[in-house]
């Protein structure tokens, strides 16, 4: 089945400094991928919609600047926090579609990348 | 943005019992998922039903759909400790049917707790 694999699964970080995560689609071409944030206890936001090749789609109230998406590949997205703050400590995932996945057979979600900024 | 609600927010059932979580949505559809989420990890597809289908069936799983009450259920039967998690309906919008590219959007879920 399809994987998609997130690293990293956790990392602490000094406020002030940036983040990067990745997301891999590891036996298939993700032309889309989508991350999500989660905050304890509470649903999955979707914050943007990562495009291979073009500029990703941020939802409404998600800073562009802070939360710089790259989709250069068909098998590679990565999310970096720019210039991290306490507040932005929350559980980011991704999931990958496109490709032959179709929607309606459901999505592929990462492990998740717990970030905590102190 | 959020498609809808759950209901239950939390519910606590001994192993054996059936749990029924409980969604409802806003928008129209083209399908509804269900994904389980066990505590800090990734999510896990369970099982996506259709707008036009009503119930469907998926091992102890079993999901119904009334479009015309933007709303669906997930049942578990014969629950067991290892079905402890959270629940979350899902639900796609966009208007790109060739494929996984439209936007999923989630419920408020139902963290679902199975004493042993």
């Amino acid at each position: 089945g399809a994987v998609v694999s997130q690293h990293p699964s956790w990392v602490i970080c000094k406020s002030g400094t940036s983040v990067k995560i990745e997301c891999r689609s590891l036996d298939f071409q993700a032309t889309t991928m989508f991350w999500y944030r989660q905050f304890p206890k509470q649903s999955l936001m979707l914050m943007a919609t990562s495009n291979e090749g073009s500029k990703a789609t941020y939802e409404q109230g998600v800073e562009k600047d802070k939360f710089l998406i790259n989709h250069a590949s068909l098998t590679l997205s990565t999310l970096t926090v720019t210039s991290a703050h306490p507040e932005d400590s929350s559980f980011y995932i991704c999931s990958a579609g496109g490709g032959f996945l179709r929607f309606d057979y459901g999505y592929t979600f990462g492990s998740g990348t717990r970030l905590t900024v102190v | 943005s959020q498609q809808g609600e759950e209901d239950p927010q939390a519910l606590s059932i001994q192993e054996g019992e059936n749990a029924t979580m409980n969604c409802s949505y806003k928008t129209s559809i083209n399908n509804l998922q269900w994904y389980r989420q066990n505590s800090g990890r990734g999510l896990v597809h369970l099982i996506l039903i259709r707008s036009n289908e009503r119930e469907k069936h998926s091992g102890r799983l079993r999901v119904t759909l009334d479009t015309s009450k933007k709303s669906s259920s997930l049942l578990i039967t014969a629950s067991r400790a290892a079905d402890t998690a959270s629940y979350f309906c899902a639900t796609v919008e966009g208007l790109n049917y060739g494929g996984a590219t439209n936007k999923l959007i989630f419920g408020t879920g139902t963290l679902l707790a199975v004493q042993p």
